[in-house]
């Protein structure tokens, strides 16, 4: 069985752009997580998404979005890059509805550098 | 809100040697545990989890945890470590309910080193 994939490994940006990453779920999954995994802060929790709707975001302003298409993939978007935006930014996927014995499994991540 | 705290940041064992890690959350309600693992140049991985019942839970590679109710605490054991337990363990937990609902909140991360 296939696990979390994410796309692009690695990607490289310039303050002010746009990043886009990307992520499949394990087949079957409907729930797909974003954390950021930043230097000194830790792994924290950005957003959730199930089937197609953000059910939870973290403490994390506005640029940082997403959405969940309705093969269950997600896009994290982030805008108006900042330099403290370098980190890697992984994604887990679930069975669904964040229910009593949900479970998430992780992805290998994206490592965002903004230059 | 939720939180997590890891007691040690950086843990040196022998091969052979019992380990114990700390785990202690923040949560006024029902929670489920986890134990998640990341090996060197690998992914985050469960290593084990809690959601209700015995609270002596058994994961992979020989790993178990206890959670304890009356001190909100959710320890991570292995009786005898091997060389290739060197990795980074991180304890979360998840609030079922309100804005936690979802929401895995990981602690700091503990390191663990282990020499042959």
């Amino acid at each position: 069985e296939a696990g979390v994939t994410q796309s692009p490994t690695h990607l490289i940006k310039t303050r002010g752009q746009q990043a886009t990453l990307r992520c499949s779920p394990i087949s079957g999954h409907t729930s797909v997580y974003w954390y950021q995994q930043a230097l000194g802060l830790g792994l924290q929790f950005l957003l959730w998404y199930d089937e197609g709707e953000e059910r939870n975001r973290g403490n994390f302003p506005p640029r940082f979005s997403g959405r969940q298409f309705p093969n269950y993939s997600s896009e994290l978007n982030v805008n108006a890059l900042e330099l403290e935006d370098s980190a890697l930014y992984l994604c887990a996927s679930s069975w669904g509805g964040g229910g009593e014995t949900d479970t998430q499994y992780f992805g290998p991540g994206t490592r965002l550098t903004v230059l | 809100a939720q939180s997590v705290s890891q007691h040690n940041h950086h843990v040196i064992l022998s091969e052979a040697a019992s380990l114990e890690l700390g785990c202690n959350y923040s949560y006024g309600g029902t929670v489920n545990l986890f134990w998640y693992v990341q090996y060197p140049g690998q992914h985050l991985q469960l290593l084990l989890k809690y959601f209700s019942g015995d609270p002596l839970v058994k994961g992979i590679k020989g790993f178990e945890a206890e959670f304890i109710k009356s001190k909100f605490s959710f320890n991570l054991r292995k009786p005898s470590v091997q060389w290739s337990d060197t990795a980074e363990y991180f304890c979360a937990v998840n609030g079922l309910g309100g804005t936690s609902y979802g929401k895995l909140t990981f602690g700091q991360g503990t390191i663990l080193t282990v020499h042959p």
